[in-house]
């Protein structure tokens, strides 16, 4: 079954635009959490959406805001991009909220703020 | 919240040897404590994990321990191979989708 699947893989966006970043779980997980990896910072826990509701949210700016639809799929978007912004964008889905079991990667979404 | 180190940062052992890698914890309610490998350019994927009514969990060559006292688990690699070459990160949950990362351990497998 396919796996976590992110687009776009790449991309380059100047400082002050905004972007929007998609994730498709896998097929029957409800669960999509989002996570900015810096090489500085480590994984730092963004969101995470179940039933198209936010359950949890990190410690960041209100310029990182998500959603997501009937259909599980997630997208996170960033507004009034800076420079600090850039970094590698994973989710992650699992088959329900609060389990720890089937919790799966993306390959993420590589964004260059310049 | 939680907060997680992890040591050290980066690790090289010769191939064959083994490879610990350290995690303290700060939050007495995580339960659950995974540790994920990630190779240059790949996403992070899980190699083992431990919840907190366990001490040990081992898995062929990769072992964890966790003592919840001291709030701190430990990855223990044996007969450690090139393929082993990664970095590694650990992770503490309460919640079981909301995890907190380590700043993870670059470890180098020398042939």
């Amino acid at each position: 079954k396919a796996g976590v699947t992110q687009t776009p893989r790449y991309l380059i966006k100047t400082r002050g635009q905004q972007v929007t970043l998609s994730c498709s779980p896998i097929s029957g997980h409800r669960s999509v959490s989002w996570y900015q990896q810096t090489p500085g910072q480590g994984l730092q826990f963004l969101f995470e959406y179940f039933s198209e509701t936010q359950r949890n949210k990190g410690n960041f700016p209100g310029r990182f805001s998500g959603r997501q639809f009937s259909n599980s799929r997630s997208e996170m978007n960033v507004s009034t991009l800076e420079l600090g912004d850039s970094a590698l964008y994973l989710c992650a889905s699992s088959p329900n909220a609060g389990t720890y079991y089937g919790y799966t990667f993306g390959s993420g979404t590589r964004l260059t703020v310049v | 919240g939680e907060n997680v180190e992890q040591h050290p940062s980066t690790l090289s052992v010769q191939e064959g040897d083994s490879a610990v890698i350290k995690c303290t914890y700060s939050d007495s309610a995580s339960n659950y404590f995974p540790w994920y490998k990630q190779e240059l350019g790949k996403r992070p994927q899980l190699i083992i994990d431990i919840r907190s009514n366990v001490g040990e969990k081992k898995d062929q060559r990769i072992a964890v321990t966790l003592n919840k006292t001291a709030k701190h688990f430990s990855l223990h690699i044996t007969e450690t191979q090139p393929e082993d070459s990664a970095v590694y990160f650990c992770a503490a949950s309460k919640t079981g989708n909301q995890f907190y990362f380590g700043t993870g351990t670059s470890l180098t497998v020398i042939p």
